[in-house]
């Protein structure tokens, strides 16, 4: 049940764009995506419902397709403090009351 | 407002003994959650309730209790603590399944 995610890791320079993917199995009802920066609590950034939209938080957004079952998290022109680990949280459409996280994505920004 | 308090932030256990992690919030949240976090690791879900006197299961609930008498308190129970439980616990409560989860800052466990 867990979702996948991809890349495991990223590096990007300053100003750079990244795509971080979000995938499941089953039939999703929403995605969250949170960043934890290196010894913090993760931190809500978005979370998207069925009905396929898109969502956009200054000049990080995300879309879901609600048919594949996916989740992309864009980040545009990224900045030296996007630095963190991306989880996507899934809960799926027979239990929606949990959320399940995928195994992280590493982004690092150098300058 | 606090919003998600977790104590304590550190604790060491000796194997066999039992202890019991605090969760409050503050912000009239229906949905509470436990998440283990180990080196280099996700977040796997150990029970979550959607309200108080409601409890269910996660991925990896084995080892652990919890109860929800009120809305705000969130204990997780550690029956007899054992070497594989060493990892970060966090707490996380949300208004309800269409919002995002805020986070408590984690309490460290260490069972030696």
């Amino acid at each position: 049940q867990q979702p996948v995610q991809s890349p495991q890791a990223v590096i990007l320079r300053e100003g750079e764009d990244a795509v971080i993917n979000c995938s499941s199995s089953k039939a999703l009802y929403s995605v969250h995506w949170y960043r934890q920066k290196h010894g913090e609590a993760p931190v809500f950034l978005m979370i998207l419902l069925k009905g396929g939209e898109q969502k956009g938080h200054e000049k990080i957004s995300a879309s879901f397709n609600e048919k594949k079952q996916q989740s992309s998290l864009y980040l545009t022109a990224s900045q030296l403090s996007y630095s963190g680990t991306y989880f996507c949280g899934t809960e799926v459409q027979t239990s929606y009351d949990k959320v399940i996280f995928g195994p992280g994505t590493s982004l690092s920004v150098i300058p | 407002n606090a919003g998600v308090t977790q104590t304590p932030k550190f604790q060491v256990l000796k194997t066999g003994q039992s202890m019991t992690l605090q969760c409050a919030q503050d912000m009239n949240h229906e949905y509470m959650s436990w998440y283990r976090q180990d080196p280099g690791m996700g977040l796997r879900l150990i029970h979550y309730s959607v309200g108080a006197g409601i409890t269910d299961q996660g991925e990896v609930p084995n080892g652990y209790n919890v109860s929800r008498s009120t809305t705000e308190d969130f204990p997780l129970r550690l029956l007899s603590a054992a070497p594989s439980q060493t990892s970060v616990y966090f707490c996380a409560s949300s208004y309800s399944g269409q919002y995002g989860y805020t986070f408590g800052s984690g309490t460290r466990l260490t069972v030696v």
